[in-house]
């Protein structure tokens, strides 16, 4: 079992759409969740952080959080064609290396 | 956030020769930083792991002869490709953490080809 997974996509969505990208992870005893997005050919960016169980707002974004069922999400509202990127859930690890996900593709269609 | 500045930005070197990458924190200590490796469409793969001071901590399958990284300082960590070749081409970014619990903060990234 991967550590941390995510659905590889394609996602695609329309514009003004909501964009659901899910990633679970191994480690119960995980304690830091991130998400990134990449656009092709750049570094990774993060977006969102989240430590406890619930949700997070930050604009368009929502970070939920389940540690129960060893989940994380990230909702983006009124997707726009400037967020198709690659989004990369990242969990550290009882203090030690983030570990990332391979990545979701998002593709929102204008 | 956090700034992490990497040089080059993108490097074409021949076969044979090595290349120096660097990767410096600007505004905080980094006493630990990440190298990645990325292919083409690709997810990203962890080299190893450099703590400043002390010697890398390489991944399973990642020759640490070849990929050589240094972390003299709390603000810079370099990772040099030696005798590189053509299947050494891809991607390689830097990360950053101010402590093991908090986010990781890349660098811009470095394109490297080997012709």
């Amino acid at each position: 079992q991967k550590e941390v997974e995510q659905n590889s996509g394609p996602l695609s969505v329309p514009e003004g759409a909501i964009a659901s990208l899910n990633c679970t992870y191994s480690d119960r005893g995980s304690q830091s969740f991130f998400w990134y997005r990449q656009y092709s050919g750049k570094s990774p960016e993060l977006i969102m952080s989240i430590y406890s169980n619930g949700d997070k707002e930050d604009g368009r974004f929502t970070a939920q959080l389940n540690k129960a069922s060893q989940y994380v999400s990230l909702l983006i509202r009124d997707s726009q064609p400037s967020d198709s990127a690659t989004y990369l859930c990242a969990v550290n690890m009882r203090g030690f290396k983030t570990i990332f996900g391979a990545g979701t593709r998002l593709f929102v269609k204008a | 956030g956090a700034v992490v500045s990497q040089h080059p930005s993108w490097v074409i070197c021949k076969s044979g020769t090595s290349v120096k990458i660097e990767c410096r924190s600007l505004d905080f200590q980094a006493t630990t930083m990440f190298w990645y490796r990325q292919f083409p469409k690709q997810s990203l793969m962890l080299m190893a792991t450099s703590n400043e001071g002390s010697k890398a901590t390489y991944e399973q399958g990642v020759e640490k002869d070849k990929f050589l990284i240094n972390h003299a300082s709390l603000t810079l960590s370099t990772l040099t490709v030696t005798s590189a070749h053509p299947e050494d081409s891809s991607f390689y970014i830097c990360s950053a953490e101010t402590s093991m619990n908090t986010e990781a903060f890349f660098g811009q990234g470095t394109r490297l080809t080997v012709v």
